[in-house]
């Protein structure tokens, strides 16, 4: 079982419209939680960290479950900019082995017509 | 700072050659990851050092991969021999030491083997 799984995607959905994404983790030992946007050909970089209480940032928002080790990212009122690779990504928290590990999921891709 | 960079940009190289890519981290990150992006198996660690020391190499592939952090503002990621297999683009990453700290990404270098 891979460490971090997303859903497989591909999503396509019109402008304006909401789309979630899920994540599930299975190293308990994870601590700080992100999801990261990928253009095309470009490297990762991050949206968005994940917080216990679940956070928003505009028309993104993450949650968390803990004890189900579940993550997910909304997105409201899609924009064409928004089309991209989401990535789910755990970190190993202090106390456990390979404290620091940074482990990325599969990835979804998002791709938001007119 | 100028982030994240590695060298080169793109590599095309002949089966059976030695292949060596280079990171310079962000100064004073204290964490430095090796990842591997295929179109298949998404973005991979390879592994990753914490104060220039080895953490989990659990993730290179086979023997032909090697990685160093000779001080802490310069890696190498070398492959000896080379395959067609290693195709990819390889990222490099680093980070601080705190859990809600994120990892920043160079451009990352694409490998072509023939």
């Amino acid at each position: 079982r891979k460490e971090v799984e997303q859903d497989p995607g591909p999503f396509n959905v019109p402008e304006g419209a909401t789309v979630a994404f899920n994540c599930t983790y299975s190293n308990s030992a994870s601590q700080s939680f992100f999801w990261y946007r990928q253009d095309c050909r470009k490297e990762p970089k991050l949206l968005m960290s994940v917080y216990s209480s679940g956070n928003e940032d505009g028309r993104f928002t993450a949650q968390l479950n803990r004890a189900s080790q579940y993550i997910s990212l909304l997105i409201r009122d899609s924009k064409l900019s928004d089309s991209a690779t989401y990535l789910c990504v755990v970190k190993v928290a202090a106390g456990g082995t390979s404290y620091g590990k940074l482990t990325f999921g599969q990835g979804t891709i998002l791709t938001v017509h007119p | 700072d100028a982030g994240v960079i590695q060298s080169p940009r793109h590599e095309v190289t002949e089966m059976g050659q030695e292949v060596t890519l280079r990171c310079k981290p962000i100064s004073g990150h204290d964490y430095l990851f090796w990842y591997r992006q295929t179109m298949m198996r998404g973005l991979e660690l390879l592994i990753y050092f914490n104060n220039n020391v080895p953490i989990d190499d659990s993730g290179m592939p086979e023997d032909r991969f090697s990685a160093k952090m000779p001080n802490a503002s310069f890696s190498t990621l070398k492959i000896q021999p080379s395959e067609p297999r290693d195709s990819a683009v390889y990222f490099c990453a680093s980070s601080y030491l705190r859990d809600s700290d994120e990892a920043f990404f160079g451009q990352g270098t694409r490998l072509t083997v023939v």
